[in-house]
């Protein structure tokens, strides 16, 4: 059963860079599918980040398409996320996830990220 | 960009009853629309996948309909179990986007 680990500073200051991986034990990252992320303020709903396929392949949300990296690691069977100039809007639970037939199937359990001034 | 809206943002509902969510895209999406449980302090669910196919290990209360933009996601005789948020996601085009969600509350 594939599990998904996400992990990473649980602060950041304004400005910086948020940086976080996703792990993938019992499954492998150079299978088939995309892996996503998707982030989520306090309180509040659910944002794709974007997405990418263990080849290399990426799609990315217009909103912050030029301060989001997806990149995946195969030798360490990890995805990882980095989110530059961040703000107090970035402040968020940040979820990684894949996608089994276009819709996301298994999903860490989430780390949360708080940008401070 | 497509947007979601669900309807209604919130409901409380009494066990048994049946709880109606609906989910409306600005254009149509086929049957490209997902939906997820997400209770608190946990990650979300995938409930429903392309509108109306069932998910192994989901129970048989929950079940979806619809196509083009009007979706539905049904649970029939709710369960104390079923508190939690409700969101639809589509994954017809990019950017992937998901609706704004609905509260479910048991009274």
């Amino acid at each position: 059963q594939v599990q998904l680990q996400e992990s990473g500073p649980g602060l950041v200051k304004s400005s910086g860079t948020l940086s976080l991986t996703c792990a993938v034990p019992g499954g492998s990252i150079r299978n088939s599918n995309w892996w996503t992320w998707v982030r989520q303020p306090p309180g509040k709903g659910l944002e794709w980040i974007g997405e990418m396929l263990h080849s290399g392949s990426t799609n990315y949300n217009p909103s912050l398409k030029s301060r989001v990296t997806i990149s995946v690691d195969r030798s360490k069977n990890q995805l990882s996320l980095k989110l530059t100039s961040v703000t107090a809007a970035d402040t968020a639970v940040y979820y990684c996830a894949q996608t089994g037939d276009y819709a996301f199937d298994i999903w860490g359990q989430g780390t949360m990220v708080t940008v401070s001034s | 960009e497509i947007v979601l809206t669900q309807s209604p943002d919130f409901q409380s509902v009494t066990p048994k009853e049946k709880v109606t969510i609906t989910c409306r895209a600005s254009q149509s999406i086929d049957s490209s629309l997902h939906w997820y449980q997400q209770k608190p302090d946990q990650s979300p669910k995938l409930l429903i996948k392309f509108a109306s196919q069932s998910i192994s290990g989901v129970p048989s209360r929950f079940s979806g309909s619809g196509s083009g933009t009007d979706f539905t996601l049904t649970i029939n005789s709710l369960e104390a179990e079923d508190a939690a948020t409700y969101y639809c996601h589509q994954s017809s085009s990019l950017p992937l986007t998901f609706g704004q969600g609905t509260k479910v509350e048991i009274k």
